[in-house]
């Protein structure tokens, strides 16, 4: 199994409240991802990472931010949290990034309710 | 962007029977992924397949890139293959984001 770890793994917020998400891997691998999962849509991509400190935004970024400040860890911020926010957070990794045809890694996701 | 179906949406099948999944894509495609939801929520990559047939086990995926398909084929079902199956794809340029189907749900049952 790929060395990611995500904490918290399960975290309850009031809406208004900052959240941050973790993401650290073992690998060394260059590519970080942070997805969302609802029911009905699948994963979707919020943001991403190709390096130290270069993002870049997915389809659903809008109320997140990121942060990679060191290979290993990727953050993932939630500002003002809100009920729509509410999901599950999958981290993900890659050596090369899926268009090159590394295989993707998955952590075991964040579960994430906005109350 | 490129659009990811899959189909169906839900299969409900007895232990031992076998099963196939689809993936249509919109657009020509150098990457293909499927992956593995387990019930506890766990992603796990199953096949990197851009194009050819690729073979693990009771599992075997097939894409046809000039036709825009893959295919998973699950022969001989057990109920730990129960859970959610994703298709994933790569834009053609760009940048190294994946897009993913809405998957399909399957459901073994002893």
């Amino acid at each position: 199994d790929a060395g990611i770890t995500q904490s918290p793994r399960h975290k309850v917020t009031e809406t208004g409240t900052p959240v941050t998400l973790r993401c650290h891997q073992t690998e060394n691998h260059r590519y970080m991802y942070w997805y969302r999962q609802d029911p009905g849509h699948g994963l979707r991509l919020i943001h991403y990472s190709y390096g130290v400190k270069d993002t870049d935004k997915g389809e659903v970024s809008d109320g997140y931010s990121v942060s990679r400040s060191k290979t290993e860890d990727f953050l993932l911020t939630l500002e003002s949290a809100t009920s729509s926010q509410t999901s599950v957070y999958f981290c993900a990794i890659s050596e090369s990034g899926g268009r090159t045809g590394n295989t993707i890694y998955f952590g075991e996701g964040s579960w994430l309710t906005v109350v | 962007g490129i659009q990811v179906e899959q189909s169906p949406p839900d299969l409900i099948l007895q232990e031992g029977a076998n099963s196939t999944l689809r993936c249509n894509f919109s657009d020509s495609v150098n990457n293909l992924q499927w992956f593995h939801q387990n019930p506890w929520g766990q992603l796990i990559n199953l096949f990197y397949i851009p194009s050819g047939t690729k073979q693990n086990g009771r599992l075997s995926a097939t894409t046809v890139a000039t036709e825009r398909y893959s295919l998973l084929y699950i022969s001989s079902s057990q109920t730990t293959d129960s859970g959610v199956y994703f298709c994933a794809v790569p834009p053609n340029f760009g940048n190294e984001k994946l897009t993913f189907g809405t998957g399909t749900r399957l459901t073994i049952i002893p």
